[in-house]
């Protein structure tokens, strides 16, 4: 039973435009979300992250979007650019629980081209 | 090194032999996982240790997975009698404190059991 969901398997960008990369999640428990970013052969590393009490965190190119009563949380890259090219894993912790416990989706890979 | 450093890289291992995956976490942090990947999905939650206590080992999918961090630093995850579907890339993240709000990964050992 996944708790956060990924439903697409990748998307494709052209350079220069907006990358929205989605995420749903079932548990409305949770209440910190972050975005990891993975290249081949690496491991993750962390890209942003909002926490339930705020709806939006922006950090450069880079704005998540938390919208809590459609258990639903988005990525935006503006502009894109090929060097974000990678696949993309949304996270969520519960911090009164298991606040230790990054539970994962399955991720989306994202092709920004030239 | 700064980051998180795991090792080997790569591990091919004969069905029915036993391996020991290592972790160096980032020095000073408190707070060490290890999560499982496999392919096409997301990293799933193995083990946590908050320096040398394992506080939840819940994630470890039989008796055959055992991991140990005795000194509150470097870690290993054992795997006995590896069997095919134990075939995956194993992630180490360690975090500051106990909000693992910021986890760091290491890149990984991709493990294959032949």
């Amino acid at each position: 039973d996944q708790q956060v969901k990924q439903n697409s398997p990748s998307l494709s960008v052209q350079e220069g435009r907006i990358s929205i990369l989605n995420c749903d999640y079932t548990n409305s428990m949770f209440d910190y979300f972050l975005w990891y970013k993975k290249y081949p052969a690496e491991g993750p590393t962390f890209l942003i992250s909002i926490s339930s009490i705020k709806d939006k965190n922006e950090d450069g190119r880079f704005t998540v979007f938390l919208n809590k009563s459609a258990k639903h949380l988005s990525l935006h890259i503006v502009p894109s650019q090929p060097g974000d090219s990678a696949v993309y894993f949304c996270a969520a912790i519960l911090l009164g629980g298991s606040n230790y416990k990054l539970t994962f989706g399955k991720g989306t890979l994202l092709t920004v081209n030239p | 090194g700064a980051g998180v450093s795991q090792s080997p890289r790569y591990k091919v291992a004969k069905r029915g032999q036993d391996v020991a995956l290592r972790c160096d976490p980032i020095s000073g942090h408190v707070s060490l996982f290890w999560y499982q990947q496999a392919l096409g999905q997301g990293p799933e939650f193995l083990t946590y240790f908050q320096n040398e206590a394992q506080l939840d080992k819940s994630g470890l999918p039989s008796d055959r997975f055992f991991a140990e961090r005795p000194e509150g630093s470097v870690s290993t995850l054992k795997i006995q009698r590896t069997q095919q579907e134990d075939s995956a890339v194993y992630l180490c993240a360690s975090s500051l404190d106990s909000m693992n709000t910021e986890a760091f990964f290491g890149q990984g050992t991709r493990l294959t059991v032949v």
